[in-house]
């Protein structure tokens, strides 16, 4: 096991719905992120949160709102999706979220994801 | 042009056999390496680390070739168990946020 959980495992929603993922580590990590992975493409991130607080947002339509209460648990609130929204949403931690040093420990660990359908 | 770049496969090759994949990147900037396994329908996992000076773990060897910007993955002695998808990941740059660039990854099929 990872030590990063992600519920529910599988969502399906209509467009107007307002739904939330929830990700959980159990590691004591100070930064997580969500990623999108879509069929046949790379992983693509899309929030980084560093200590509860957002520093990176990677071009994401508003319609997804990440929210971080705390170092533990990450947030995917989603309202108004599209069809092509539909994918794998991976939650992942690490350690901290800056590269500290050249080869240093920059693993990141990934929950299982939850894949969403949005019809 | 794609940040990290991979041929999709699918691999097939028999238990045993020696196989290579070769991953290139866009950014010459850029400082850690990384190779990802994910099984179908699972989240990715750290494979390795991969290091300039190249670094072996088991039946495992990754290579890095700064100059021409690509990354290596050499499996021996290939097992059922090792088919998976691998992903060649890439950290942009040093001393900036964690930020995993990933490849769309290699798909390898050992079969018996």
């Amino acid at each position: 096991e990872t030590g990063v959980t992600q519920t529910p495992r599988h969502l399906v929603m209509g467009m107007t719905n307002k739904k939330s993922l929830k990700c959980e580590q159990h590691l004591g990590h100070n930064a997580m992120y969500w990623y999108k992975q879509s069929a046949k493409k790379p992983l693509e991130l899309m929030f980084v949160y560093s200590l509860e607080e957002r520093v990176e947002n990677n071009s994401v339509p508003s319609r997804f709102s990440p929210e971080c209460p705390n170092s533990s648990h990450l947030f995917l609130h989603l309202h108004t999706l599209q069809p092509e929204d539909s994918a794998l949403y991976l939650c992942a931690s690490s350690q901290d979220s800056l590269i500290k040093t050249l080869g240093g420990n920059n693993e990141q660990f990934f929950g299982p994801g939850t894949r969403l359908t949005v019809l | 042009r794609k940040e990290v770049e991979q041929d999709p496969g699918p691999f097939n090759v028999p238990e045993g056999a020696t196989v290579a994949f070769n991953c290139t990147y866009s950014n010459s900037a850029s400082q850690s390496f990384f190779w990802y396994r994910q099984d179908c329908r699972k989240e990715p996992k750290l494979l390795m680390s991969v290091y300039s000076s190249g670094n072996e773990d088991g039946r495992f060897t990754a290579q890095l070739n700064r100059a021409s910007q690509y990354i290596s993955l050499l499996i021996r002695d290939s097992k059922l168990s090792d088919s998976a998808t691998y992903l060649c990941v890439v950290n942009p740059i040093s001393g900036g946020y964690n930020k995993l660039i990933f490849g769309a990854g290699t798909r390898l099929a050992v079969h018996p």
